[in-house]
């Protein structure tokens, strides 16, 4: 098993550029998460599935957008790329977001600057 | 604006020794617990959960957890070089598994 992956491992913009972030998993979780890392700063919920066909915003969700493509696939895309974006960009999964003991396991991330 | 509270570190013991990683957190009814180890330049690692008041052991680590003082702490017992990492505390909150994670605390294990 794979766990969660994700592309690009790396990336480079330019303001105002638009990309998609792919992460995908073999778990068979129904629930997945976007977070972004800055430096000094705790991992930031984006955008989180609790299930497949259900998206919902989570603490920072402004520039960006999601697409739950099946219960495998989670994507992240920013339509305008802006400075302010650039960070570490986490997915994760987990098996169920409503049980008290779901614990997410997360991917390798994806390292993204906006010049 | 519901919070984790970490010490940011580093800090410094060495090897052999316990390390003692702290955690404080606002939301009074928080149910679940986590600690992620997060080496430099890779993804956070759960090494424990925990749910109930007291203490839970694995292997070399032990998490604590206070909810009267909302306090969670994890012990690491004979700490090695290999233990060298952030460690991020995580609490969830709200009714979905949404983590709210402090900035983590720097451990530096020298031999």
């Amino acid at each position: 098993n794979a766990g969660v992956t994700q592309t690009p491992k790396f990336q480079v913009l330019k303001t105002g550029q638009s990309m998609t972030l792919q992460c995908a998993q073999d778990m068979n979780h129904n629930s997945m998460y976007w977070y972004r890392q800055d430096p000094g700063m705790g991992l930031r919920l984006i955008y989180y599935s609790a299930s497949e066909g259900t998206t919902d915003k989570g603490e920072v969700p402004n520039g960006y957008n999601v697409s739950r493509l099946n219960k495998r696939e989670f994507s992240l895309r920013l339509e305008s790329a802006a400075p302010s974006q650039t960070s570490v960009y986490f997915c994760a999964s987990s098996e169920l977001a409503a049980a008290s003991t779901d614990t997410q396991y997360f991917g390798p991330g994806t390292r993204l600057t906006v010049l | 604006q519901k919070e984790v509270e970490q010490n940011s570190g580093p800090l410094s013991v060495p090897e052999g020794a316990i390390a003692s990683l702290n955690c404080t957190y606002s939301d009074r009814v928080s149910q679940s617990f986590f600690w992620y180890r997060q080496y430099s330049g890779k993804s956070p690692e759960l090494i424990m959960s925990i749910y109930s008041n007291g203490d839970k052991e694995d292997g070399r680590f032990t998490a604590q957890l206070n909810k009267a003082s909302q306090y969670v702490s994890l012990l690491i017992r004979d700490s090695q070089p290999s233990d060298s990492a952030t460690y991020l505390c995580a609490v969830r909150s709200g009714g979905y598994n949404k983590l709210i994670f402090g900035a983590g605390t720097r451990l530096a294990v020298h031999p």
